[in-house]
């Protein structure tokens, strides 16, 4: 079945730095979409991506999909601590509107 | 607007037992998806419901089972409970349909203990 890999699965960062997740699909993805769960928290979706080769900005995240749409990225510039907390891409299933989620990636960041 | 409300929050079970969890999904959102998400884990699928019926299963037992009601709320029934199936179990809804690759809202969780 479909799966869906990210990397690194932890990053400990210093406030400041900046920092980035990779996700790679086994199977080509008609979209993906990526959220954030802060610690105890629930996942809340950030944005969702469609087209070949897109890339969207939202203030110092910056997400990326790939040319043969089975690959995402997620960037964020100077990290704060707010943005602690583990980041999730998902791409469709097999089944009705599932979405396959990766592992997650978590982002500690150190003041 | 209220988000997606799940109860209980927080339960705890022993081994056989059997656990019903609820969702109500934003108002005016018809689809509602269960995952179950094990700790240090990424959500895994486990029903999704539209129009009360069900559209997608993953992956799980036959001890999983799920309804939706006529006000698009939905419950999640565990029987025969295993220490595996301890876990945050999510309810998310979106506005549109199986067809659609919506946005998932999901609820806080019910953080389920089976001892």
């Amino acid at each position: 079945g479909q799966q869906v890999m990210q990397i690194p699965q932890y990053q400990h960062v210093q406030e400041g730095e900046d920092f980035t997740t990779y996700c790679n699909s086994s199977t080509t993805l008609s979209n993906i979409q990526w959220y954030k769960q802060r610690p105890g928290g629930h996942p809340v979706f950030l944005i969702q991506l469609v087209k070949s080769g897109e890339v969207k900005k939202q203030k110092r995240l910056t997400f990326q999909f790939g040319e043969a749409k089975k690959n995402s990225s997620l960037h964020i510039t100077a990290t704060q601590t707010t943005d602690v907390g583990t980041y999730f891409c998902a791409g469709p299933g097999n089944a009705g509107n599932m979405l396959t989620f990766g592992g997650g990636t978590r982002l500690m960041v150190k003041p | 607007d209220a988000g997606v409300t799940q109860s209980p929050t927080h339960l705890i079970k022993t081994r056989g037992q059997h656990v019903t969890l609820r969702c109500s999904p934003i108002s005016g959102h018809k689809s509602v998806s269960w995952y179950q998400q094990v700790l240090g884990q990424g959500p895994q699928f486990i029903f999704q419901y539209y129009e009360k019926e069900e559209r997608g299963r993953g992956n799980f037992p036959d001890r999983f089972s799920a309804r939706q009601f006529p006000n698009y709320s939905s419950e999640l029934n565990v029987n025969a409970l295993l220490l595996g199936d301890s876990a945050l179990y999510l309810c998310a809804s979106s506005l549109r349909g199986p067809l659609y690759n919506s946005p998932l809202h999901f609820g806080n969780g019910t953080r389920l203990t089976v001892t």
